[in-house]
């Protein structure tokens, strides 16, 4: 049983670039959930997708975008970065069997480091 | 005031000490996870309860639905236990968290 993996673990961008970061999600799992830490933070929960649709917001604007792909491994898009985007985004998988009902377990990846310079 | 708060925010012990971290949450719950995160980054699920108690080696985790308050214990801590530990509370959508902002714990030979 693979866990959930993040891609890249690291990168350093510049202030209006964008971002693409990627999580394969739990072999049997269906939902995956993004979550922004910064430093000393606990995580900020940003989005949610359940079967390719968003299913749960945070307060986060929308030039934060997601995508879930038919194998349910994630995108989260990042677009005219800002310094305050400075942060580790933690990606977490679930399975659900209803979309939004109860509450699962959680499978974290190792989250990938943005800097934004 | 954060709708999760935890306490101590930094706590150091020594091998082989009972170790308590509390949690408090101001809002409704479906669940209440602790979860453990070492440095680096990566987040590693111990409990997931909504009543009672569950114990896992020498983690205990306790939850008082009707006081809003958590608690992990760990008996005799080890070096190895140093992390912070986060409270985080599912209260509406079934993946949508809200975390506490963690205690860093020190265990120390």
């Amino acid at each position: 049983e693979t866990g959930v993996t993040q891609s890249p673990t690291h990168l350093i961008k510049t202030r209006g670039q964008q971002v693409t970061l990627r999580c394969s999600s739990q072999s049997g799992h269906n939902t995956v959930s993004w979550y922004q830490q910064a430093l000393g933070q606990g995580p900020q929960f940003i989005f949610q997708y359940y079967r390719e649709e968003e299913n749960g917001r945070g307060n986060f604007p929308p030039r934060f975008s997601g995508l879930q792909f038919p194998n349910y491994s994630s995108e989260l898009n990042v677009n005219a970065l800002e310094l305050d985007d400075s942060a580790l985004y933690l990606c977490a998988s679930s399975l659900v069997s209803l979309a939004g009902t109860g509450a699962n377990v959680l499978t974290f990846g190792a989250g990938s480091r943005l800097t934004v310079l | 005031k954060n709708e999760v708060e935890q306490s101590p925010q930094n706590l150091t012990a020594q091998e082989g000490e009972f170790i308590t971290i509390n949690c408090s949450y101001s809002v409704g719950i479906s669940a209440l996870h602790w979860l453990q995160q070492h440095p680096g980054g990566g987040i590693v699920s111990l409990f997931m309860l909504s009543s009672g108690k569950k114990k896992h080696g020498r983690l205990i985790a306790t939850i008082n639905i009707q006081e809003k308050h958590s608690s992990l214990h760990i008996t005799a801590s080890h070096p190895r236990d140093s992390a912070v530990y986060i409270c985080a509370v599912n209260t509406g959508t079934a993946s949508k968290l809200t975390f506490g902002t963690g205690t860093r714990l020190q265990v120390t030979l």
